[in-house]
């Protein structure tokens, strides 16, 4: 079965630090990749999404992040936080058909000034 | 315009009552979902309709029946509340051919 491991449950920075939010998926064919972004008592905001194309994807708001097939990783970057990036970051799979997402645990970041 | 729209946006409500959420997407999209969002932030579908059709069910007590009148309407109804039953629920949607999801901003229900 499909599945995806968000590593740390919380991640705290302080604001003009590099970001890095963890993503391992479980799959034997190549998924869909996502992140989304919930903001708080809001819904969630696609940041960005590998669909097998290039494997490092730009997304909205200066974060990218890279498939890496061998290590079955889709980390998340941002070079320099901001403090508007606090929020819940959600790591999610979807196969081609299947029409379903499957969602990790979710990180919240938290930035410091 | 808002793309996903869900209301109400907060519903509290006694056991054993029966409530609705309702969804409408602008977007022209062929396909509508239900997730339930719960205490720990984690996220699970429910229920997902391709143009009127239910295509995904996933193991949801048959207290849940979730009704598409049309492609842009997806409403869930919840027989028989339970306390387990409050959480953040959304509504998404998307083109059947491109696997984004589009999601509405939410319903908290609180079932006391």
């Amino acid at each position: 079965a499909q599945s995806v491991t968000q590593l740390g449950s919380h991640v705290s920075v302080s604001e003009g630090a590099l970001v890095l939010l963890r993503c391992n998926y479980s799959s034997s064919v190549p998924p869909y990749l996502f992140w989304y972004v919930q903001y708080p008592n809001q819904g969630l905001q696609l940041l960005l999404k590998y669909t097998s194309a290039a494997t490092l994807v730009k997304g909205i708001n200066g974060f990218e992040a890279e498939f890496k097939k061998s290590e079955t990783s889709f980390h998340l970057t941002k070079p320099s936080a901001h403090m508007s990036d606090a929020a819940e970051y959600f790591c999610a799979v979807s196969f081609t058909g299947f029409q379903k997402l499957v969602f990790g645990t979710g990180t919240r970041l938290l930035v410091s000034p | 315009d808002t793309a996903v729209s869900q209301t109400p946006k907060y519903l509290v409500t006694q056991m054993g009552n029966d409530k609705s959420i309702k969804c409408e997407q602008n977007l022209g999209h062929d396909t509508m979902y239900w997730y339930k969002q719960d205490s720990k932030k984690f996220l699970k579908i429910m229920f997902s309709y391709n143009n009127k059709e239910l295509i995904i069910n996933e193991t949801v007590p048959n207290r849940f029946s979730p009704k598409s009148p049309d492609k842009a309407h997806l409403n869930l109804h919840i027989n028989s509340l339970e306390l387990g039953d409050s959480a953040v629920y959304f509504c998404a949607s998307s083109q059947s051919d491109t696997d984004t999801q589009y999601f509405g901003p939410g319903t908290r229900l609180t079932v006391l």
